[in-house]
């Protein structure tokens, strides 16, 4: 089975300030990872996604995140914070043969002050 | 192209009401799915699909029904609606890829009283 772990309910930055939210992942075959953002009363939209490429991805809004096997992590990241980032954010995994469900964290909310 | 629709967009039942949520894509996507999302405990499957005529069960799936009798429709039925289901409800569909990008509908919120 797969999971998801993302650690903090909620992030506070300040406008300009470095953006971090962690997703750790549990996986018995090698994973697809995403993070997607869901502003206030709106869908999820895929951010960025991991899919056995490179370990670096780069993704909408200037957000990146890095695949690192060894922690089992997949961190999101923004150099400079923006007020217009206020959202949550989920990280999902899928992964192995066949048909493979997507498996979503708790999410985490990210509040950016000015 | 409008992707993943849903209606309505917000819904008040009384307890033991029965209502069906509506969910459509265009983007001939052979994967759909239904979860809900209550606070603090992310997404959560309650059933899905994987073609017409095919459904099976996710996380969560007591008090609901789905049917795929096509390609584009995967509606969600709540059968006696109880308290317990009020949260957002969001459908989503993608290509059977797991490596593809699952799209999301705006999401239908859903108050039983």
């Amino acid at each position: 089975a797969q999971s998801v772990t993302q650690l903090g309910s909620h992030v506070s930055v300040s406008e300009g300030a470095l953006v971090l939210l962690r997703c750790n992942y549990s996986s018995s075959v090698p994973p697809y990872l995403f993070w997607y953002v869901q502003y206030p009363n709106q869908g999820l939209q895929l951010l960025l996604k991991y899919t056995s490429a490179a370990t670096l991805v780069k993704g909408i809004n200037g957000f990146e995140a890095e695949f690192k096997k060894s922690e089992t992590s997949f961190h999101l990241t923004k150099p400079s914070a923006h007020m217009s980032d206020a959202a949550e954010y989920f990280c999902a995994v899928s992964g192995g043969t066949g048909f493979q469900k997507l498996v979503f964290g708790t999410g985490t909310r990210l509040l950016v002050s000015p | 192209n409008a992707g993943v629709t849903q209606t309505p967009k917000f819904q008040v039942l009384k307890t033991g009401q029965s209502m069906t949520l509506q969910c459509a894509q265009d983007m001939n996507h052979e994967y759909m799915s239904w979860y809900r999302q209550d606070p603090g405990m992310g997404l959560r499957l309650i059933h899905y699909s994987v073609g017409a005529g095919i459904t099976d069960q996710g996380e969560v799936p007591n008090g609901y029904n789905v049917s795929r009798s096509t390609t584009e429709d995967f509606p969600l039925r709540l059968l006696s609606a109880a308290p317990s289901q009020t949260s957002v409800y969001f459908c989503a569909s993608r290509p059977l890829s797991g490596t593809d990008t699952q799209y999301f509908g705006p999401g239908t919120r859903l108050t039983v009283l």
